[in-house]
């Protein structure tokens, strides 16, 4: 079955600076890719989802490459600021309607 | 839009009891998962259901666990003389059947099992 690895599993950043975090998953028929935040005791919040036909897409700070050939997907969080502080998940799916494979999670910390 | 709501948000059950978990998806979404989340496994996926049919159940334990979506209001997920391996994060989300399907999750109900 499909298996999404992700990495770095923790990362501090200071205040401005970028943050980018890497999934890569095995499946080729994946066709659907999301990131999620999860802060401390609450559920999880879809960030972006892009398609496979999507190689870049950007939106609030936030930008998502997808790499098909090398089957790699970023996040890149760009002037971070204390608020992003969380756990990222990407999530992959090959159907509309699938179940999620979830990456193992980034611990994202944002100092002033 | 009150989002998918989930109740308990956190349950303490004692060894061999029963838990029952319930979901409320979306207004209107056709679709609702079921995921566990632990600190070793990490995010897991349960079952789900499409137009209160069950469609996949392949990540649920073969014993003790079932789930059921009587209507399309509310699903639940029962969990029989739990154990404490049981203790997780139960998430539950919902998808319309528009779109790309993306999935949007309830606060969880944290089960703790002495």
């Amino acid at each position: 079955g499909e298996q999404v690895e992700q990495r770095p599993p923790h990362l501090s950043v200071r205040e401005g600076d970028s943050a980018i975090i890497i999934c890569t998953y095995t499946d080729s028929a994946t066709a659907y890719f999301s990131w999620y935040k999860q802060e401390a005791g609450a559920g999880l919040q879809l960030l972006m989802s892009v398609l496979s036909n999507v190689d870049r897409k950007e939106e609030q700070g936030l930008t998502v490459l997808l790499n098909k050939k090398d089957k790699r997907l970023s996040l890149n969080l760009t002037a971070a600021h204390p608020g992003d502080s969380a756990v990222y998940f990407c999530a992959v799916r090959s159907g509309s309607f699938n179940k999620l494979t979830f990456g193992a999670g980034t611990r994202l910390a944002v100092c002033p | 839009n009150a989002g998918v709501i989930q109740t308990p948000r956190h349950k303490v059950t004692g060894k061999g009891q029963e838990a029952t978990l319930w979901c409320e998806p979306i207004s209107g979404h056709s679709a609702v998962f079921w995921y566990r989340q632990t600190i070793v496994q990490g995010l897991e996926f349960l079952t789900y259901f499409r137009n209160q049919a069950p469609i996949d159940d392949s990540g649920m334990p073969k014993e003790r666990f079932s789930a059921q979506m009587p209507n399309q209001s509310h699903s639940t997920l029962k969990i029989q003389s739990t154990q404490p391996q049981d203790s997780a994060v139960y998430l539950c989300a919902s998808s319309s059947g528009t779109g790309n399907g993306e999935q949007y999750f309830g606060p969880g109900t944290r089960l703790t099992v002495l």
